[in-house]
């Protein structure tokens, strides 16, 4: 069964980027994945589709600061121009038949 | 405006029953796979059910298997979850979200969850 590994944390200063990482477990590499975003106190909201030949699909409204990539069984989320509001959970998903993933989520954290 | 509205959510005991409803509005609903994602307070997301466009198709995590049904009713575009025998370590705000194909996928809609507490 496909696991997702993600790191419990992250922080990067205002206005400066950051690469968060979803790791696939071993035999799973061409999995796509979604990510999502948390605010305290909120629910989650849909980022991107992310394919594993970097390619990516935003949700409605995702602004361009948010971007994906791939490397092997590696998901990274780049987020750009650090915000305030950025500040939150971030989740990878993955799915195949009959089962949905998520992963640990990090939670970024905006000096 | 693409919408998933969760109700239903309340303070149950331990062994009891409770009903969870998600209105869709703003999409074709009949068209999509919508899941059940619940959240232990402080935890992370844990997917719970999913159901097919046409309810052909229906999957539960382990942890709730044989003790909740989920069930949709495409004319009235509403997604049910019955939750019975409930425990403790299903407290939970509880999400419904959209799959983004009529079988599974990402979700790319979420709604505002409603909270489910099991305690004595």
């Amino acid at each position: 069964q496909v696991v997702l590994t993600q790191s419990p944390s992250a922080s990067a200063s205002l206005g400066a980027s950051v690469k968060l990482t979803c790791t696939l477990s071993s035999g799973h590499s061409s999995y796509a994945i979604a990510w999502h975003q948390q605010q305290p106190e909120k629910g989650p909201r849909y980022l991107m589709k992310l394919n594993s030949d970097g390619s990516h699909s935003k949700g409605d409204g995702i602004p361009d600061r948010f971007s994906g990539s791939s490397s092997g069984a590696e998901r990274y989320l780049t987020i750009s121009s650090l915000q305030s509001e950025d500040e939150a959970d971030y989740y990878c998903q993955t799915w195949g038949t009959g089962i949905q993933v998520f992963g640990g989520g990090t939670k970024l954290t905006v000096l | 405006e693409v919408q998933l509205v969760e109700s239903g959510g309340g303070l149950v005991k331990p062994g009891g029953s409770l009903r969870l409803s998600c209105a869709a509005s703003g999409f074709t609903f009949s068209s999509y796979s919508i899941n059940w994602v619940r959240q232990a307070p402080g935890k992370g997301l844990e997917w719970v059910s999913s159901i097919s466009s046409t309810s052909g198709h229906i999957y539960y995590a382990d942890s709730v298997k044989g003790r909740f049904t989920i069930s949709r009713d495409n004319a009235k575009n509403s997604l049910y979850l019955q939750m019975n025998s409930l425990r403790a370590e299903d407290t939970a705000v509880y999400y419904c979200a959209r799959g983004t194909t009529v079988t599974t996928g990402s979700f790319d809609i979420w709604g505002q969850g409603t909270m489910v507490t099991v305690s004595s």
